[in-house]
C-alpha cells in the first residue's frame, strides 16, 4: 500500500476483555516496530519485527501482550485481559531497515513511517 | 536505557521567525537520529534522519543538526509558517539495540 495502516481506528472495550490491533506495513518493508503513546508523551517502544521474527520484544509490559507477524508483513497487537492503564495510542511504524551486517561498523539508516494509530479506551 | 529530552515542551512565535528545537540524549552511542512532526491525533511523520556519522541533515527550511560527544541534536526551522504548527519529536536508537527512544515533544504553534 501507499503508507502503513492501522485498524481499527479506535477501539472501545470493556476492562477483562481481548483486543487485537492490525497495521498494515508498506509492501516490501522488512522491519516493523509497534509503540504506545500515552496523552502528553512520547511513543514508548512494545516490540520490534525482522520479517517473521520478533526481533526484540524487550517493551512488551507484560504476558497479556503479545504480537505476531506470520507472514512477514500483516502484524496483530494482542491484549489478553484489558485494564484501564492499557488505555493508549497504539502506534505501529514500518522500515526498510534490515539491521548491520557482519563487517559493518555503522548501522544503516533506519527510516520509520508511521501509520495513523489506534486509540484504544479501556473502560 | 537511553533518556531523550526535548526543550521547550511548548514553543509559541509570530509568523516568519527562525526557531531552534533542542533535544539532548544520555547515550551518546547512537546510530541513527529522527526528527518527526506529529499534528493532533495523527501518527507520526518523519522529516530528518542524522546518520552518526553526519553532521547535519537539510530538507526545505528544515536543518537538523548532531553533536554526538555532547549528545545534543537541534531542529532549526527558517521562516516559521502557520501550517508548521504541530508536535516536534525526536528519537534515537543506541548501539545496543534496533530500537527508538522517543523525547516527549516541543508543541510548537506559529501564530499569523
Amino acid at each position: 500500500g501507499a503508507g502503513v495502516s492501522q485498524t481499527p481506528s479506535n477501539k472501545v472495550t470493556e476492562k477483562g476483555k481481548y483486543v487485537e490491533l492490525r497495521c498494515d506495513p508498506i509492501s516490501g518493508h522488512t522491519a516493523l516496530y509497534w509503540y504506545r503513546q500515552s496523552l502528553g508523551q512520547g511513543p514508548e517502544f512494545l516490540i520490534y519485527f525482522q520479517g517473521t521474527g520478533a526481533a526484540d520484544d524487550s517493551g512488551l509490559p507484560n504476558d497479556r501482550f503479545f504480537a505476531v507477524r506470520p507472514e512477514g508483513s500483516v502484524s496483530t497487537l494482542k491484549i489478553q485481559r484489558t485494564e484501564r492503564g492499557d488505555s493508549a495510542v497504539y502506534l505501529c511504524a514500518s522500515s526498510q531497515y534490515v539491521g548491520r551486517k557482519p563487517g559493518q561498523t555503522d548501522r544503516p539508516k533506519n527510516i520509520q513511517y508511521f501509520g495513523a494509530g489506534t486509540r484504544l479506551s479501556v473502560l | 536505557k537511553q533518556e531523550v529530552t526535548q526543550i521547550p515542551a511548548a514553543l509559541s512565535v509570530p509568523e516568519g521567525e527562525n526557531l531552534v528545537l533542542n533535544c539532548s540524549f544520555t547515550d551518546s552511542a547512537i546510530y541513527n537520529l529522527q526528527w518527526f512532526r506529529q499534528d493532533p491525533g495523527k501518527g507520526l511523520t518523519s522529516l530528518l534522519l542524522i546518520q552518526s556519522s553526519q553532521r547535519e541533515q537539510t530538507s526545505g527550511r528544515l536543518n537538523a543538526s548532531l553533536d554526538k560527544s555532547s549528545g545534543r541534536s537541534t531542529l532549526y526551522i527558517a521562516a516559521s509558517q502557520p501550517g508548521d504548527s504541530a508536535t516536534y519529536l525526536c528519537a534515537s536508537d543506541t548501539n545496543t539495540g534496533n530500537q527508538f527512544y522517543f523525547g516527549t515533544g516541543t508543541s510548537l504553534t506559529v501564530i499569523p
